[in-house]
C-alpha cells in the first residue's frame, strides 16, 4: 500500500482531555501535513511541518516530526466535542508533488 | 471567496457505464489534485495537474480512468466501463502552495 500508517485507528476521550495521534511514513519527505475530515467528505488543512522542523504549534495543536524515525505526532490539547472527526497525516516526498495520506485516526470527544 | 466545488455530489451508475466527475477549483490555483477515498481509508492519490498538464498521473489505477483540465481551471475525471470496485468518494483539491483545499467530494456508486 502506498499509504502511511496512523495509530491509534480510533480514540475516544472525554472533553477537556488531550488527544495524541501518531503517523509513520516510508520515504524521505519535504513536508508533512495534518488534515481533519468530518463525515467522510472534504478534508480541512490543519498544520504543516517541514522536514527541517522538529515541532510546531497552532492554537491547541502541537505537531512533532522525527525524520530519523519517519514519524510524526499530533497533539490536540483541551479537546472539545467539535474536535470529533477523522485526522489524517499526509506526506510529500522530496522532488514530487504527490501527497501520500495515512489511514487516519477516528477521534471521538465525549461531552 | 468560493471554495472548491464538485459536481455531482452523488452519482449512481450501472456497471459498464461511463461517468464524468467535475471539479471547480479555487480561482487562481494552478495546482489541482484528484483523490479516491474508500470507506475507512485515507485519500488515495490519483493525478496531479499543474496548469493544463498532468504533471503526475501515476495514481490512476488503469486506462479506464482519465482526467483533463483543458483551460487550467475546471477539471473532469472520466471513468469508462465502470466496475463495482470503482465505488468510492472522489475528492478534488486545489492549491497555490503547500496547503491543499478540498472539495466536498462526489460519492460514486456503481451497481
Amino acid at each position: 500500500s502506498q499509504q502511511g500508517e496512523e495509530d491509534p485507528q480510533a480514540l475516544s476521550i472525554q472533553e477537556g482531555e488531550n488527544a495524541t495521534m501518531n503517523c509513520s511514513y516510508k520515504t524521505s519527505i519535504n513536508n508533512l501535513q495534518w488534515y481533519r475530515q468530518n463525515s467522510g467528505r472534504g478534508l480541512v488543512h490543519l498544520i504543516l511541518i517541514r522536514s527541517n522542523e522538529r515541532e510546531k504549534h497552532s492554537g491547541r495543536l502541537r505537531v512533532t516530526l522525527d525524520t530519523s524515525k519517519k514519524s510524526s505526532s499530533l497533539l490536540i490539547t483541551a479537546s472539545r466535542a467539535a474536535d470529533t472527526a477523522s485526522y489524517f497525516c499526509a506526506t510529500v516526498s522530496s522532488g514530487t508533488y504527490k501527497y501520500i495520506f495515512g489511514t487516519g485516526t477516528r477521534l471521538k470527544v465525549l461531552a | 471567496g468560493a471554495g472548491v466545488s464538485q459536481t455531482p455530489s452523488n452519482k449512481v451508475t450501472e456497471k459498464g457505464k461511463y461517468v464524468e466527475l467535475r471539479c471547480d477549483p479555487i480561482s487562481g490555483h494552478t495546482a489541482l489534485y484528484w483523490y479516491r477515498q474508500s470507506l475507512g481509508q485515507g485519500p488515495e492519490f490519483l493525478i496531479y495537474f499543474q496548469g493544463t498538464g498532468a504533471a503526475d498521473d501515476s495514481g490512476l489505477p488503469n486506462d479506464r480512468f482519465f482526467a483533463v483540465r483543458p483551460e487550467g481551471s475546471v477539471s473532469t475525471l472520466k471513468i469508462q466501463r465502470t466496475e463495482r470496485g470503482d465505488s468510492a468518494v472522489y475528492l478534488c483539491a486545489s492549491s497555490s502552495g503547500d496547503e491543499q483545499y478540498f472539495g466536498p467530494g462526489t460519492r460514486l456508486t456503481v451497481t
